[in-house]
Formats: C-alpha cells, structure tokens, sequence
C-alpha cells in the first residue's frame, strides 16, 4: 500500500529552527510537495521537490532523499505566525496525490 | 499568481437541501479541478477529480449521485451537495491544477458547509 509518515504534532520556540520530517512509501514517485494549512483554512502551497538536495526559498527550505523516500521542511528563525499543520504529499506513478496527516506544529514565545 | 476562489465561503442549511459550492481559478486555466473534504482535526479526503468537459471520477466510497461535479469550463466547477444531511457538515476545499504532470495543485480558500 501507499504510506506517508509525519509527527503528529511538534512544539517550537518563536526564532529557533525547526525540521518536519516525511517518509514515504509510494507506487511510484513524480514529485514531492508541502502545503501549509492554518487552522480553519485551505492549505497553501510551500514547496515541491522531485529531484535529491535542498530547495532554498525565504526561512523555509525543503530537503528531498528518493532512494531513502525521504523529505524534510525546515523552517527558520520561527514566527508566531508559523503555527500551522504542515502537509506532506506525494505524487505517485498515476500522478495522483497521496496526503500525509499533516503535523501540527506548535510555536511557543 | 495561481489564484483560486470558492463560494461561498460559508453556508447554513436545513437537512434535505442541496447546496452548490463554486470553484474558480482566476489567473489560470485549469483543465483539473480537485474536490477535497476535510473533518475538523483530520487530513485533507479527496473525494473527486473532475476534469474539463467529462465526467468526474469519484474516490472509492464517494456517491456520486449525492456530490454531483461540473466542470463546465476551464475556470469553474461545481460541486452540488443534494439532499444535505447533518453528517454532510464539513470542510470543503477545492483545487485547481493546469493538468500538467507534476503540477501543483492551488487551493481555494474552503466553503464551512453546516447541515441542521
């Protein structure tokens, strides 16, 4: 079957760093994506990774292993604002979305 | 770029009626438009994949004849919640993509539909 694996939940201290590991198992792999989803609202769009390394963009940074089926979303010099699920997905050999449980991550002061 | 709206944003309904939620991109057109429920604490549950100018295809466990999708154009699809049950109560988000492999999917800002 098709997995996607991510904490439940993290806690984090407002200008510290953070990292949100995914691992997947999937039929096939054409791309991985993270969303940020507030609570109350429709995910937004972060970041997609389909080839190995560290996608760099702002405070946020996302890392892609294929042959470890292996992700990370790191985030930065934390906000308040931060606290967010973030969503893990990954498209399969179909081009379908497989979804993660999303991590609740949890900004303190 | 990549802007997605929904309709609306919220709506209140007796049990047994049906209610349409609109999904639109404005700045693009997108041959894929995605239809998702969410639960309040849960992950995102695709319920259809609908495509311009043909039937939707529904997720296993989804009815059909109970959330009918148009995909009339390359901007707009629909999604029409008939007969509304109290259990219907959720979050609806829909999703727009141009078609292409690998493309990201753009959300709409969700529609809280709530069935007494």
């Amino acid at each position: 079957g098709q997995n996607i694996d991510q904490p439940t939940e993290m806690t984090a201290t407002e200008g510290a760093i953070v990292q949100i590991n995914c691992t997947y198992q999937t039929s096939g792999f054409n791309g991985l994506f993270w969303y940020q989803q507030h609570a109350g609202e429709a995910p937004t769009f972060l970041s997609y990774n389909v080839l190995d390394g560290l996608e760099e963009k702002g405070r946020f940074s996302s890392f892609l292993s294929r042959s470890k089926g292996y992700s990370y979303l790191l985030l930065k010099e934390l906000q308040m604002k931060d606290s967010a699920s973030y969503l893990c997905a990954v498209m399969d050999s179909n081009y379908q979305l497989i979804w993660g449980a999303g991590t609740k991550l949890i900004i303190k002061p | 770029g990549a802007v997605v709206s929904q309709h609306p944003s919220r709506v209140i309904c007796k049990s047994g009626t049906s209610v349409k939620i609109e999904c639109r991109s404005l700045d693009f057109q997108a041959t894929t438009m995605f239809w998702y429920r969410q639960f309040p604490k849960q992950s995102l549950m695709l319920m259809a994949t609908s495509n311009e100018g043909s039937k939707a295809t529904y997720e296993q466990g989804v009815e059909k004849d109970k959330f009918l999708i148009n995909h009339a154009s390359l901007t707009l699809s629909t999604l029409t919640v008939t007969s509304a049950h109290p259990e219907d109560s959720s979050f609806y988000i829909c999703s727009a993509a141009t078609g292409q492999p690998q493309e990201t999917q753009y959300f709409g800002p969700g529609t809280r539909l709530l069935v007494l």
